[in-house]
């Protein structure tokens, strides 16, 4: 078992829907990262949580470290949010970050 | 600028080939990193650069060969490459070995024929 896992694997949605994105990990953490990744490879951090929720834009992250879930939320969509979105932690014992395996999400016109 | 630039954005190298990647940063960002990534998986951590110096190596072959010049520097020789190295490299810079928000840049994709 990962000790990042992401649902669903691969999204696909109409533009202007509401989408989320799940996250579950298994160990203690001092910080978890969403990244969002466009074809052709570059890498973008959108939020980086320790607890609660941040909003930037149409993007809205939440955790709750009880639990040990995140949740990242996408409204009002957009083609141009077509991207592999990444939930990575990093471990309270450790010093480097773990990712899980990636969302796919296309979103049509 | 939060700007993580690498070059070159393709490689294409044979088995005996010696090459270079390069990473650059000027956001007075302490720790660098390269990650390798396949497709369709997520990156993972090759070397880890804290104040210019080398603080994580992933037990990764010595065919790559990381090298921190300066503090907004970061090269990665590679030499004798397999096919199997053909990848997506990524350089990232952190305020904080570690800590913080990770900047990535493109990523160089590379190509071991």
């Amino acid at each position: 078992k990962n000790e990042v896992e992401q649902s669903p694997q691969n999204l696909t949605a109409q533009e202007g829907e509401f989408i989320t994105i799940n996250c579950s990990y298994s160990v203690g953490i001092s910080a978890l990262h969403w990244l969002q990744q466009h074809p052709g490879g570059g890498i973008v951090s959108l939020f980086m949580l320790s607890s609660g929720k941040k909003k930037h834009g149409r993007l809205i992250a939440t955790i709750n470290i009880q639990e040990k879930h995140s949740s990242l939320h996408i409204t009002a969509s957009h083609p141009r949010d077509s991207a592999v979105y990444i939930c990575a932690v990093r471990e309270t014992s450790g010093s480097r970050l773990t990712f899980g395996e990636g969302t796919q999400l296309t979103v049509n016109p | 600028d939060t700007e993580v630039t690498q070059t070159p954005k393709h490689l294409v190298m044979g088995m005996t080939n010696k090459k270079s990647l390069k990473c650059e940063q000027h956001m007075g960002h302490r720790a660098m990193y390269w990650y390798k990534q396949k497709a369709k998986k997520p990156p993972e951590l090759m070397f880890v650069y804290s104040y210019e110096k080398l603080s994580i190596n992933e037990s990764v072959p010595s065919r790559f060969s990381p090298e921190c010049p300066n503090s907004s520097l970061l090269n990665l020789h590679l030499h004798a490459l397999q096919p199997e190295d053909s990848a997506l490299y990524l350089c990232a810079s952190s305020q904080a070995p570690l800590l913080g928000t990770q900047y990535f840049g493109p990523g160089t994709r590379l190509l071991v024929l």
